[in-house]
Protein backbone atom coordinates (compact mmCIF):
# COMPACT_ATOMS: atom_id res chain seq x y z
CA UNK A 1 0.00 0.00 0.00
CA UNK A 2 0.67 3.65 -0.57
CA UNK A 3 0.74 4.48 3.48
CA UNK A 4 1.74 2.53 7.08
CA UNK A 5 -1.66 0.13 7.16
CA UNK A 6 -2.50 -0.59 10.96
CA UNK A 7 -5.47 -3.26 11.95
CA UNK A 8 -7.46 -3.71 13.76
CA UNK A 9 -8.65 0.40 13.67
CA UNK A 10 -11.07 -0.24 16.87
CA UNK A 11 -10.55 -3.70 19.29
CA UNK A 12 -12.88 -3.77 22.61
CA UNK A 13 -11.56 -6.51 24.80
CA UNK A 14 -12.21 -7.66 28.28
CA UNK A 15 -9.62 -7.00 30.83
CA UNK A 16 -6.87 -10.59 31.03
CA UNK A 17 -7.45 -11.26 27.17
CA UNK A 18 -4.64 -11.16 25.15
CA UNK A 19 -4.46 -8.69 21.97
CA UNK A 20 -2.88 -8.05 18.70
CA UNK A 21 -2.27 -5.21 16.76
CA UNK A 22 -0.34 -5.45 13.11
CA UNK A 23 1.74 -2.95 11.41
CA UNK A 24 2.28 -2.88 7.96
CA UNK A 25 4.78 -0.47 6.81
CA UNK A 26 5.31 1.58 3.77
CA UNK A 27 7.56 -0.95 1.16
CA UNK A 28 11.09 -0.71 1.68
CA UNK A 29 11.05 1.23 4.60
CA UNK A 30 13.49 -0.39 7.00
CA UNK A 31 12.74 1.18 10.41
CA UNK A 32 9.49 0.54 12.25
CA UNK A 33 8.56 2.17 15.67
CA UNK A 34 5.60 1.62 17.95
CA UNK A 35 4.39 4.10 19.87
CA UNK A 36 1.41 4.94 22.65
CA UNK A 37 -1.25 7.83 22.68
CA UNK A 38 -3.46 8.11 25.78
CA UNK A 39 -5.66 11.04 26.47
CA UNK A 40 -3.43 13.98 27.70
CA UNK A 41 -0.02 11.96 27.39
CA UNK A 42 1.18 12.71 24.52
CA UNK A 43 3.01 10.05 22.33
CA UNK A 44 4.96 7.42 24.11
CA UNK A 45 7.89 5.61 22.81
CA UNK A 46 7.09 1.63 22.97
CA UNK A 47 9.85 0.08 21.03
CA UNK A 48 11.88 0.58 17.68
CA UNK A 49 13.05 -2.12 15.22
CA UNK A 50 15.75 -1.61 12.48
CA UNK A 51 14.98 -4.63 10.00
CA UNK A 52 13.44 -7.19 12.23
CA UNK A 53 16.36 -6.62 15.24
CA UNK A 54 14.53 -4.21 17.97
CA UNK A 55 18.05 -1.84 19.30
CA UNK A 56 15.34 -0.45 21.74
CA UNK A 57 12.61 -2.11 24.14
CA UNK A 58 13.39 0.42 26.68
CA UNK A 59 10.01 1.74 26.48
CA UNK A 60 7.50 -1.20 26.36
CA UNK A 61 5.62 -0.48 29.89
CA UNK A 62 5.59 -4.05 31.45
CA UNK A 63 6.70 -7.95 30.27
CA UNK A 64 3.45 -8.24 29.07
CA UNK A 65 4.40 -6.32 26.20
CA UNK A 66 6.05 -7.61 23.40
CA UNK A 67 6.81 -7.13 19.82
CA UNK A 68 8.53 -9.02 16.63
CA UNK A 69 9.13 -8.15 13.09
CA UNK A 70 9.55 -10.66 10.66
CA UNK A 71 10.61 -10.45 6.96
CA UNK A 72 11.91 -6.35 7.42
CA UNK A 73 8.00 -5.69 6.60
CA UNK A 74 5.19 -7.09 8.68
CA UNK A 75 5.58 -6.03 12.63
CA UNK A 76 2.34 -7.58 15.55
CA UNK A 77 2.64 -5.98 19.01
CA UNK A 78 1.42 -8.51 21.70
CA UNK A 79 -0.36 -7.20 24.71
CA UNK A 80 -1.12 -10.16 27.23
CA UNK A 81 -3.28 -10.57 30.44
CA UNK A 82 -4.56 -6.94 29.28
CA UNK A 83 -5.06 -4.39 31.86
CA UNK A 84 -7.60 -1.09 31.47
CA UNK A 85 -4.64 0.70 31.67
CA UNK A 86 -3.58 -0.81 28.43
CA UNK A 87 -6.60 1.46 26.75
CA UNK A 88 -4.68 3.66 23.94
CA UNK A 89 -4.30 4.30 20.82
CA UNK A 90 -0.71 2.28 19.52
CA UNK A 91 0.38 4.17 16.62
CA UNK A 92 2.94 2.30 14.46
CA UNK A 93 5.37 4.81 12.00
CA UNK A 94 8.02 3.63 9.56
CA UNK A 95 10.83 5.60 7.91
CA UNK A 96 13.33 5.21 5.21
CA UNK A 97 16.50 6.05 7.43
CA UNK A 98 17.97 6.43 10.66
CA UNK A 99 15.15 7.98 12.51
CA UNK A 100 17.86 11.03 13.80
CA UNK A 101 17.21 13.03 10.59
CA UNK A 102 14.20 11.26 8.39
CA UNK A 103 10.93 11.72 8.74
CA UNK A 104 8.53 9.30 10.08
CA UNK A 105 5.14 8.07 8.51
CA UNK A 106 2.67 7.17 10.61
CA UNK A 107 -0.69 4.68 10.51
CA UNK A 108 -3.79 6.04 11.84
CA UNK A 109 -3.56 3.50 15.37
CA UNK A 110 -5.61 1.16 16.38
CA UNK A 111 -7.37 2.03 19.46
CA UNK A 112 -7.77 -0.58 21.93
CA UNK A 113 -10.51 -0.06 24.49
CA UNK A 114 -9.96 -2.79 27.89
CA UNK A 115 -13.19 -2.85 29.47
CA UNK B 1 17.74 12.69 30.28
CA UNK B 2 15.57 14.29 26.74
CA UNK B 3 12.45 15.76 27.39
CA UNK B 4 9.98 17.73 25.53
CA UNK B 5 7.57 20.36 26.97
CA UNK B 6 4.37 21.69 25.52
CA UNK B 7 3.81 24.00 27.59
CA UNK B 8 0.06 25.00 26.38
CA UNK B 9 -2.55 22.10 25.82
CA UNK B 10 -5.03 24.09 24.35
CA UNK B 11 -5.01 27.16 21.98
CA UNK B 12 -8.42 28.92 21.09
CA UNK B 13 -7.46 31.25 18.05
CA UNK B 14 -9.81 32.74 15.56
CA UNK B 15 -9.11 32.55 12.02
CA UNK B 16 -6.68 34.94 10.20
CA UNK B 17 -5.22 35.84 13.66
CA UNK B 18 -1.36 35.15 14.23
CA UNK B 19 -0.82 32.11 16.70
CA UNK B 20 2.64 30.64 18.38
CA UNK B 21 2.53 27.06 19.57
CA UNK B 22 4.82 26.96 22.16
CA UNK B 23 7.93 24.20 22.79
CA UNK B 24 10.76 23.86 24.91
CA UNK B 25 13.18 21.01 25.50
CA UNK B 26 15.63 19.21 27.12
CA UNK B 27 18.98 17.47 26.31
CA UNK B 28 22.40 17.32 27.58
CA UNK B 29 23.97 17.09 23.65
CA UNK B 30 22.88 18.80 20.23
CA UNK B 31 19.35 17.83 18.62
CA UNK B 32 17.00 17.69 15.91
CA UNK B 33 13.84 18.59 16.32
CA UNK B 34 10.41 18.26 14.44
CA UNK B 35 6.75 19.13 14.78
CA UNK B 36 4.56 17.11 13.65
CA UNK B 37 0.30 17.31 12.91
CA UNK B 38 -2.83 15.33 14.21
CA UNK B 39 -5.73 16.41 11.92
CA UNK B 40 -9.27 14.41 13.26
CA UNK B 41 -9.06 10.97 12.67
CA UNK B 42 -5.60 10.96 10.89
CA UNK B 43 -2.10 9.90 11.51
CA UNK B 44 0.81 12.13 12.17
CA UNK B 45 2.15 14.03 9.40
CA UNK B 46 5.61 16.35 9.53
CA UNK B 47 5.38 19.59 9.29
CA UNK B 48 8.29 20.66 9.71
CA UNK B 49 11.90 19.65 11.14
CA UNK B 50 15.26 21.27 12.39
CA UNK B 51 19.00 19.74 11.34
CA UNK B 52 21.28 22.11 11.25
CA UNK B 53 21.47 25.77 9.58
CA UNK B 54 18.95 28.30 9.53
CA UNK B 55 17.44 28.67 12.64
CA UNK B 56 14.32 29.52 11.04
CA UNK B 57 12.68 26.74 9.08
CA UNK B 58 9.49 26.26 6.85
CA UNK B 59 7.22 24.05 6.37
CA UNK B 60 3.79 23.29 5.09
CA UNK B 61 0.89 24.78 5.38
CA UNK B 62 2.74 28.47 5.98
CA UNK B 63 4.25 27.43 9.77
CA UNK B 64 7.24 28.12 10.46
CA UNK B 65 9.59 26.88 13.63
CA UNK B 66 12.54 29.66 14.99
CA UNK B 67 15.02 26.86 17.05
CA UNK B 68 16.94 29.17 20.08
CA UNK B 69 19.49 26.79 21.48
CA UNK B 70 19.80 29.50 24.22
CA UNK B 71 15.98 29.11 25.43
CA UNK B 72 16.11 25.91 23.96
CA UNK B 73 13.19 26.43 22.44
CA UNK B 74 11.27 25.24 19.00
CA UNK B 75 7.90 27.44 19.11
CA UNK B 76 6.05 26.99 16.17
CA UNK B 77 4.42 29.68 14.74
CA UNK B 78 1.86 30.89 11.59
CA UNK B 79 1.16 34.55 10.71
CA UNK B 80 -2.83 33.95 9.73
CA UNK B 81 -4.92 30.83 10.52
CA UNK B 82 -6.98 29.00 8.46
CA UNK B 83 -10.41 26.81 9.82
CA UNK B 84 -8.08 23.95 8.45
CA UNK B 85 -5.78 24.07 10.53
CA UNK B 86 -7.44 23.34 13.65
CA UNK B 87 -5.45 20.24 14.56
CA UNK B 88 -3.44 18.61 17.41
CA UNK B 89 0.55 19.82 16.99
CA UNK B 90 3.11 17.28 18.72
CA UNK B 91 6.84 19.16 19.03
CA UNK B 92 9.61 16.18 18.97
CA UNK B 93 13.25 15.52 19.43
CA UNK B 94 15.78 12.95 18.90
CA UNK B 95 19.63 13.59 20.47
CA UNK B 96 22.04 13.02 18.09
CA UNK B 97 24.20 9.95 20.35
CA UNK B 98 20.13 8.05 20.18
CA UNK B 99 17.35 6.96 18.19
CA UNK B 100 14.30 7.74 20.21
CA UNK B 101 12.19 10.02 19.26
CA UNK B 102 10.80 11.80 21.84
CA UNK B 103 7.31 13.43 21.87
CA UNK B 104 5.49 16.29 23.68
CA UNK B 105 1.87 15.98 25.29
CA UNK B 106 0.97 18.19 22.36
CA UNK B 107 -1.60 21.50 21.93
CA UNK B 108 -4.95 21.47 20.51
CA UNK B 109 -5.01 24.31 17.91
CA UNK B 110 -9.01 25.18 17.90
CA UNK B 111 -9.44 27.69 14.86
CA UNK B 112 -12.98 29.71 15.66
CA UNK B 113 -14.73 31.73 12.54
Amino acid sequence: GAGVSQSPSNKVTEKGKDVELRCDPISGHTALYWYRQSLGQGLEFLIYFQGNSAPDKSGLPSDRFSAERTGGSVSTLTIQRTQQEDSAVYLCASSLVWQNTGELFFGEGSRLTVL
Amino acid sequence: AQSVTQLDSQVPVFEEAPVELRCNYSSSVSVYLFWYVQYPNQGLQLLLKYLSGSTLVKGINGFEAEFNKSQTSFHLRKPSVHISDTAEYFCAAVSYNTDKLIFGTGTRLQVFP
